[in-house]
């Protein structure tokens, strides 16, 4: 089943902040998170594994919520790069599992 | 850093054509997945590897067949090509860390296929 991401798309000012929503009907093992510019190949930013932890690096940050089966994406101070598709994905179980995206949340930042 | 390497980047073929996509991944990373991208689409999960063995399988047509080999390059292979085989096609790459679960996918550039 395919994650829910929200919004579908957010426009921003250059040092604005931004969240991004991942939600599954499924109990979830993992979360991944990525970015992606038009015709390129999506850019690993971080995976959260169950256990409710929160990770982050730089301006961007992320929590995952095992039990509500949501992730969220905190941008902070946004920059120009950050514009880009960004795409949670899921994996039910550990291992060599397949991610399955949610459609995508278009960004666009403007200076 | 050694990223993962496709291809050819770019394939043309006809319909009812045979194609063959190669993915090299990472450098001591033994697991490969395959994905396919329409355009305006998310990523699709195709298939992956684990050590040469198959280890998941997601929505691949059965006109389509995979392998890793020992070098632990992967290769896609797709027959009977139609119009809607179009698409950017992505190989990723990730450890797989014994009882820690699963590893960071690495995406490689992908291989843009057009089917006319």
């Amino acid at each position: 089943q395919q994650p829910v991401q929200s919004p579908q798309a957010v426009i921003l000012r250059e040092g604005e902040d931004a969240v991004i929503n991942c939600s599954s009907s499924k109990a979830l093992y993992s979360v991944h998170w990525y970015r992606q510019k038009h015709g390129e190949a999506p850019v690993f930013l971080m995976i959260l594994l169950k256990g409710g932890e929160q990770k982050g690096h730089d301006k961007i940050s992320a929590s995952f919520n095992e039990k509500k089966q949501q992730s969220s994406l905190y941008l902070t101070a946004s920059q120009l790069s950050y514009s880009g598709t960004y795409f949670c994905g899921t994996a039910p179980g550990g291992g060599a599992d397949g991610l399955t995206f949610g459609k995508g949340t278009h960004l666009i930042i403007q200076p | 850093a050694a990223g993962v390497i496709q291809s050819p980047r770019h394939l043309i073929k006809e319909k009812r054509e045979t194609a063959t996509l190669k993915c090299y991944p990472i450098p001591r990373h033994d697991t490969v997945y395959w994905y396919q991208q329409g355009p305006g689409q998310d990523p699709q999960f195709l298939i992956s590897f684990y050590e040469k063995m198959q280890s998941d399988k997601g929505s691949i047509p059965d006109r389509f067949s995979a392998q890793q080999f020992s070098d632990y390059h992967s290769e896609l292979n797709m027959s009977s090509l139609e119009l809607g085989d179009s698409a950017l096609y992505f190989c990723a790459s990730s450890p797989i860390y014994p009882g820690q679960g699963q590893g960071t996918q690495y995406f490689g550039p992908g291989t843009r296929l057009l089917v006319l």
